[in-house]
């Protein structure tokens, strides 16, 4: 069974460009999640969603930062424009969505950007 | 201050030792406390799940326990692989929410 898929894994690019990640959660996964990770942090979410419903942006910086899942599987997170600090790793888990309270989250490897 | 803090934050050991990697939270109430391990470069992968009635959960060499009282749960790992070096992640849930609760770490070396 294929894992929670990430693109790109890695993206370099300068101040004030747009830059967008995808994510593939794993199939059947009714809930993703996005995170950013800075170094040596744990996670911090930025957006849940269940199906296409986003169920949880309080985290995330509208002013810059959007995200859609249109179709209830894959997802995209746009930042526009980027900043230096938005340089961190951007990771998206898929989990069941079982509502169980111990539904297990499943990682994508991220994707590292680096904001010049 | 932290909900959920980790000590040591790095911890360095020989193949084949045991390490003991601790966990303290204040989130409360809270559904489960979960340990994940996160290879450089890679996302975390879930270790063991333990719900608040719970008080160790075993994987492998891994050994988690959980003290609801005292607000605290370890880690321990059984004769260390080089594989072993990772971080590891505390992670609490709060009751009735959705929301992980993530630690900031313990980045574990294990050398031959």
């Amino acid at each position: 069974e294929a894992g929670v898929v990430q693109s790109p894994r890695y993206k370099i690019i300068e101040k004030k460009q747009p830059v967008a990640f995808w994510c593939n959660p794993i199939s059947g996964h009714n809930t993703l999640y996005w995170y950013l990770q800075n170094l040596g942090q744990g996670p911090e979410l930025l957006i849940r969603y269940e199906n296409e419903e986003a169920v949880d942006d309080s985290q995330l910086p509208k002013d810059r930062f959007s995200a859609e899942r249109l179709k209830g599987v894959d997802s995209t997170l746009k930042i526009q424009p980027a900043e230096l600090g938005d340089s961190a790793v951007y990771l998206c888990a898929s989990s069941q969505g079982s509502g169980s309270e111990i539904d297990t989250q499943y990682f994508g490897p991220g994707t590292r950007l680096t904001v010049l | 201050k932290n909900q959920v803090e980790q000590s040591p934050q790095s911890l360095i050991i020989l193949e084949g030792k045991n390490c003991t990697l601790q966990c303290n939270y204040t989130v409360s109430p809270f559904s489960n406390l979960r340990w994940y391990k996160q290879d450089t470069g890679r996302g975390p992968v879930s270790l063991t799940i333990m719900t608040f009635s719970e008080n160790t959960k075993s994987n492998g060499r891994y050994t988690a326990t959980l003290d609801a009282d005292t607000k605290q749960s370890s880690l321990h790992i059984t004769a260390s692989q080089l594989s072993d070096s990772a971080s590891y992640i505390c992670v609490v849930s709060p009751y009735n929410t959705d929301k992980l609760i993530f630690g900031t770490g313990t980045r574990l070396q294990v050398f031959p």
